[in-house]
């Protein structure tokens, strides 16, 4: 069955300083990798995806993610937080297995950029 | 920049009763979904729907449920009956095509329901 999971609710980070938060995933075939950001009151908003190729992946806002398959694990990173940064983050995953479209959401975690 | 729009932002409704929530796709996307987010829980996949009919749905979307396409623009979500347990935020999208690209979503219409 396919899941995801985002093992800490909360990361704390000083502006300026890198910031990592942590995804993992099980599916049954290739996995199609996607991360989300929500701001207070708003929608989701898209910040990047791995579907094939570079393991590295950039997004917008400075943010990139690593896929890495042995580990099971596409983990979002900055290299240096921002304040505005702050927000929940969603990590999303679709497995090429079947004819299935819907996206297997972790539960978030929130980001805490503190000045 | 195109985007997805929706309404009402927030809807309060008393249990069983019918509600109607309404959607925008961006233009030239073809493919278009709701999922749903209760408080403090997981963003939940409930249906998506191409070329005018479903195309998948989860456990959730019951016979309660129906999605609909009225014209070129609207894509709406209907709950016939409310219950307490639909009071959640909605949130449609869109995407070009069906392969995993990205999802453009709205920023959700809060059903609270009495």
């Amino acid at each position: 069955a396919q899941s995801v999971a985002q093992p800490e609710d909360q990361v704390n980070v000083a502006e300026g300083n890198p910031l990592t938060v942590k995804c993992t995933y099980s599916v049954s075939g290739n996995p199609y990798l996607f991360w989300y950001v929500q701001y207070p009151n708003r929608g989701l908003q898209f910040l990047l995806k791995y579907i094939t190729g570079d393991n590295l992946v950039k997004g917008s806002y400075g943010f990139e993610a690593e896929f890495n398959k042995s580990q099971t694990s596409f983990h979002l990173k900055k290299p240096s937080a921002l304040v505005s940064d702050s927000a929940l983050y969603f990590c999303a995953v679709r497995d090429d297995a079947g004819n299935n479209r819907k996206l297997i959401w972790g539960l978030g975690t929130s980001l805490a950029v503190n000045p | 920049e195109p985007e997805v729009t929706q309404t009402p932002s927030h809807q309060v409704t008393q249990m069983g009763q019918e509600v109607i929530l309404r959607c925008v796709p961006i233009s030239n996307h073809l493919y278009f979904y709701w999922y749903r987010q209760i408080l403090g829980q997981k963003v939940e996949f409930l249906v998506s729907f191409y070329n005018n009919e479903i195309s998948e749905k989860s456990e959730i979307f019951d016979d309660q449920f129906s999605v609909e396409r009225p014209d070129g623009s609207n894509f709406t979500l209907k709950i016939r009956s409310t219950k307490l347990e639909d009071s959640a935020m909605y949130f449609c999208a869109s995407s070009v095509s069906g392969n995993p690209g990205e999802l453009f979503f709205g920023e959700g219409s809060r059903l609270t329901v009495l």
